[in-house]
């Protein structure tokens, strides 16, 4: 078990509709980053928080945004949603970052539909 | 662009065959290396890392991996697959000084038959 719990597991919305995804971390995680996993592809890096501020994006709208709150729980919003945000959500967690040797912990996501 | 590119998309052994993984990865700089593994169903784990040091790194379960600076590569090796290392298997790179923004491969699917 990695500490790292996100719900739901599953959903289906529609095009245009809004989605709130939402993650718990382990006691202590002080950094939490969200990705997009499709199908067939590797995880992209949607972006992250620190100590509750955004201070990382990867190549993502401002469509997708996301916050942190202080008891170690975050959320990813994503707004008009489009068909292309069909996939598998992941939250990661860690205590300080990766490059500086420290664990990234991943839950088992959130699979998003678009219809 | 920093990139990952995973050679195999789709690996098929017999156990106890032995296992290399291709990774290589574009940037120039220091960069830390990852392999993580998702077994069906569950989330990512990390199988190992290199950060700097001995370019030959163990992890979990029997594996290892080389770090070949002059080739920007990180092959994941395991002598003698079992049944149950069925899974997919992600390359990762982010750089040094970073935060934790992780570049994967596309991952590459490895079924072992029994």
């Amino acid at each position: 078990e990695t500490g790292v719990t996100q719900s739901p597991t599953h959903l289906i919305k529609t095009r245009g509709q809004q989605v709130t995804l939402r993650c718990s971390s382990q006691s202590g995680h002080n950094t939490v980053s969200w990705y997009q996993q499709a199908l067939g592809q590797g995880p992209q890096f949607i972006f992250q928080y620190y100590r509750e501020e955004e201070n990382g994006r990867g190549n993502f709208p401002p469509r997708f945004s996301g916050l942190q709150f202080p008891n170690y729980s975050s959320e990813l919003n994503v707004n008009a949603l489009e068909l292309d945000d069909s996939a598998l959500y992941l939250c990661a967690s860690s205590w300080g970052t990766a490059s500086s040797g420290n664990t990234i912990y991943f839950g088992e996501g959130s699979w998003l539909t678009v219809v | 662009a920093q990139s990952v590119s995973q050679h195999n998309h789709h690996v098929i052994l017999s156990e106890a065959a032995s296992l290399e993984l291709g990774c290589n990865y574009s940037y120039g700089g220091t960069v830390n290396l990852f392999w993580y593994v998702q077994y069906p169903g569950q989330h990512l784990q990390l199988l190992l890392k290199y950060f700097s040091g001995d370019p030959l790194v163990k992890g979990i379960k029997g594996f290892e991996a080389e770090f070949i600076k002059s080739k920007f590569s990180f092959n994941l090796r395991k002598p003698s697959v079992q049944w149950s290392d069925t899974a997919e298997y992600f390359c990762a790179v982010t750089l040094s000084g970073g935060y934790n923004k992780l570049i994967f491969g596309a991952g590459t699917r490895l079924a072992v038959h029994p």
